[in-house]
């Protein structure tokens, strides 16, 4: 089974770009991932799945300065001209042939 | 637009069933190649999945919670369901049910989230 492993926390400036990265463990390298966003109080809310290509395909409403890419067990989420409500916790979730769901601890993200 | 909402009490004991329903509008829970899952938020903690079923009834189960998780579907009600038996105190968390469009595939579509507090 897949592990998933984020950095706890990362912050950046308001109007800058920021990239987040989720890590599959060996041996799971090539999986895709789904990156989901979690304001302060709410529900989780889709952002996009990326591929080990480095393609990526958003959910509906993403604005485009969200975007996703790949390296290698790497997989990132890349938020540019940062906003306030930009500001939450990231976690990235991925799954198995047999359906077993799992998801990495989050990034909370602060903007500066 | 599809939605999801969680119900079920707030307060379950010790030792007892956490039943909680997820209700689904604005598509069918018997459409094809959709499954449905709930997930749970411990306070301040990270997400864990707890299970998924397919409107035929296959369910999948995190093993970590599998000898004491129960999903079932009513899909003349377009609702599924979560029995956690033998609750404690670990188990308090926000409740979220969602939908994967396909089996290898993330959760596209969450429910708001029920809080349930493990506490006699």
């Amino acid at each position: 089974q897949p592990v998933l492993t984020q950095s706890s926390s990362a912050s950046a400036s308001l109007g800058s770009s920021v990239k987040l990265t989720c890590t599959l463990s060996s041996g799971h390298s090539s999986y895709i991932i789904a990156w989901h966003q979690q304001q302060p109080g709410k529900a989780p809310r889709y952002l996009m799945k990326v591929e080990g290509s480095g393609s990526y395909n958003k959910g509906s409403g993403i604005p485009d300065r969200f975007s996703g890419s790949s390296s290698g067990a790497d997989r990132y989420l890349t938020i540019s001209n940062l906003h306030f409500e930009d500001e939450a916790d990231y976690y990235c979730e991925t799954w198995d042939s047999d359906i077993h769901v799992v998801f990495g601890g989050g990034t909370k993200l602060t903007v500066l | 637009q599809l939605q999801l909402q969680e119900s079920g009490p707030g307060l379950v004991k010790p030792s007892e069933t956490l039943s909680l329903t997820c209700t689904v509008s604005g598509g069918s829970i018997s459409r094809s190649g959709f499954y449905w899952g709930w997930i749970r938020q411990p306070p301040g903690k990270g997400l864990e999945w707890i299970g998924t079923i397919y409107y035929s009834g296959r369910t999948y189960y995190n093993p970590s919670l599998s000898s004491r998780v129960t999903i079932s579907v009513d899909t003349s009600k377009n609702q599924f369901s979560l029995k956690l038996s033998s609750v404690t105190a670990a188990d308090t968390a926000v409740y979220y049910c969602a939908r994967h469009e396909i089996a290898a595939a993330p959760f596209d579509y969450w429910g708001q989230g029920i809080l349930v507090t493990v506490s006699s």
